[in-house]
């Protein structure tokens, strides 16, 4: 079946540092692609996403490219801030409304 | 624009007991899903509704079930709770989900916690 796996957490890094969470994805056919964010105590929120191989989703200095080849969709930002200190989710789904979600990747950052 | 509301934030039940969970869309919005969030589990799908029919079903025993009204407003219910439907769960709408691929919105979630 359908399955999305996320690097393990917590990611530490210092503020203006460089990001990268790895995603992978186990398909059947073409799927949606999504990264999600959850801050402490709130639900989550569509961060970016990427509908066919080879889009770049992009929001607030993140972007993630859809590689169809290796089955990635990594998300990556160049200068991060203590404010994007969060869970990060990849995701995925394939026509219909059931997002398969991976297990999340906690990022913390410090000043 | 009201983000989707989700009441209440906290509940406390015990074991055997039933709970209702309710989810108010963003306004306009005509399709509901629900999730559950679990440390163990992670976020896992439970169902879907668009304009009061269930459009799809995630693999969850019978005791979870789920409606939508004609105003889009949706519940869900959980009956003869057992410890391990302890979680947070989240609703999320969108205006016609994966038929014109709108993005979903997520609600702060009700957490659930079963004793």
């Amino acid at each position: 079946g359908n399955s999305v796996t996320q690097m393990e957490g917590p990611v530490t890094l210092s503020e203006e540092a460089f990001l990268t969470i790895n995603c992978t994805y186990t398909a059947t056919g073409y799927p949606s692609l999504f990264w999600y964010v959850q801050y402490p105590g709130e639900g989550l929120q569509l961060l970016l996403k990427a509908t066919k191989a080879d889009d770049k989703g992009s929001n607030k200095g993140f972007e993630a490219t859809y590689r169809k080849e290796t089955t990635s969709f990594h998300l990556e930002k160049g200068s991060v801030q203590v404010s994007d200190s969060a869970v990060y989710f990849c995701a995925l789904s394939e026509d219909t409304d059931k997002l398969i979600f991976g297990t999340g990747t906690r990022l913390q950052v410090f000043p | 624009k009201a983000g989707v509301t989700q009441t209440p934030r906290y509940l406390i039940k015990t074991r055997g007991q039933q709970v209702t969970l309710s989810c108010s869309p963003i306004s306009g919005h005509r399709s509901v899903s629900w999730y559950q969030q679990t440390p163990g589990q992670g976020l896992q799908f439970l169902f879907e509704y668009f304009s009061e029919t269930q459009r799809n079903k995630g693999n969850f025993p019978g005791r979870f079930s789920g409606r939508q009204f004609s105003n889009s407003r949706s519940e869900m219910n959980v009956s003869t709770l057992e410890l391990g439907d302890s979680a947070l769960y989240l609703c999320a709408s969108s205006w016609q989900g994966y038929l014109d691929n709108s993005p979903l919105h997520f609600g702060n979630g009700t957490r659930l916690t079963v004793t």
